[in-house]
Order: structure tokens, then sequence, then C-alpha cells
């Protein structure tokens, strides 16, 4: 199976700040690489897809990059509705394989 | 509005078995691949089966291969998860996934809240 290690596991930061996230594969999966939302009694949210693709409906602050092991997810100017987790998802093999998950505080 | 609505979670001694359900509605259920994914108390996500729109094609992760059997009636809009020989390490909650299309295919694109199996003695 394909091993997707996020960083940092934890981060802290406050409204305003640019925060990026970085996941890596233990081998390449292309583009084949999602990033999701999680809150608490809300239903995950797909925020990218395809690497780099915002999903429809996601604010413009997500973006992301990466191809092949290497993969970031950034959000430009933090919001009080982004503390959150984060995971990345690979598709390039299956089983499709999560990352950890990293927990998004306010500092 | 797409909704994903997941039922039958619940308390059950290891070895005994459950059947989870998925009430789809908001799109045309039999066009979608399907999929269930699981996340332990406090712990992150993990694939548990993908199942294509007309059932010739489904996709196991190793670890309940054999037990769990994945199924779905395209005329009742459902996708269902019978599993069988339940263990302590099955305790999750379990997410019915709806699969994107074209680009967006191998993505969870929506996502239900989930039911919580719990295998204790």
């Amino acid at each position: 199976d394909i091993q997707m290690t996020q960083s940092p596991s934890s981060v802290s930061a406050s409204v305003g700040d640019r925060v990026t996230i970085t996941c890596r594969a233990s081998q390449g999966v292309d583009t084949w690489l999602a990033w999701y939302q999680q809150r608490p009694g809300r239903p995950l949210q797909l925020l990218i897809y395809a690497a780099s693709t915002l999903q429809t409906g996601v604010p413009s602050r997500f973006s992301g990059s990466g191809s092949g092991t290497h993969f970031t997810l950034t959000i430009s100017s933090l919001q009080p509705e982004d503390f959150a987790t984060y995971y990345c998802q690979q598709a390039g093999d299956y089983p499709y394989t999560f990352g950890q998950g990293t927990r998004l505080e306010i500092k | 509005e797409v909704q994903l609505v997941e039922s039958g979670g619940g308390l059950v001694q290891p070895g005994g078995s459950l059947r989870l359900s998925c009430a789809a509605s908001g799109f045309t259920f039999s066009t979608r691949w399907m999929s269930w994914v699981r996340q332990a108390p406090g712990k992150g996500l993990e694939w548990v089966v993908n199942m294509k729109y007309d059932g010739s094609d489904i996709g196991y992760v190793d670890s309940v291969r054999g037990r769990f059997t994945v199924s779905r009636d395209n005329a009742r809009n459902s996708l269902y998860l019978q599993m069988n020989s339940l263990r302590v390490e099955d305790t999750a909650v379990y997410y019915c996934v709806r699969m994107g299309s074209l680009d967006l295919r191998r993505t969870g694109d929506q996502w239900g809240l989930g039911t919580l199996v719990t295998v204790t003695s």
C-alpha cells in the first residue's frame, strides 16, 4: 500500500496567517491527490482534487500543488471557519490511502 | 441537494455481524461509484471499499476482505455494507461516500455524516 505522510501533525496559527501543509507519498501517484477538510458535526468536505484543482464552491484562499510524491495545501489567509483537520488522500493505486491528518488550531 | 444518510451502526460483540445502509438522494445514484470509508475514534481515515455503479468492479482493503461485503440497490438508491466476523479493531464511524465523475473520479466528492460501529465484549 502507498503510505501518505502529512506534516505537520498539528499547527497553531492566527486568523489572517498563511499556512502550508505537506503530504508525501511513499511512491509516485502522479496528480492523483485530493485534500479534505473535517470539521465536527459536518460531512467531510473535498477541497482540492487532481492535486491542484479547486472543488466548486471552495474559497480561493485554498490552493494545492505538487505531483509524484510531494504535495502541498496552502491556505493563504486563515479565516475562523478554517480551523479544522485536513487530510490528503492518494488515488494513484488501490487501496486509496490517507495521510494521518493535520490539526489546524487557533493560536 | 445531495444527501447521503447512513444507518445500521450499533454495539456488537466480537465475531458478530452488522449491516450498514446508506440512503442516497439528490443525484443519479445508478451512475456513480460509491465507497465506504471508516474512522476509528480519534484516528485518521481508512478507505474500506469501492464499488462501481453497476456492481461489476469492487475493491476491498486487505483488512476487511473476506469479512465485509458491499452491495447496492440502484432501484432503491441505496448502498450497503454487510460486516461479518467483526473485530474490536473494526470499531469506527463508517462514512458513505459518493465518488466523483470525470476529473473528480477516484475522489470522494460527497460524504455522509457517518454511523458508529462499536465492537466490544
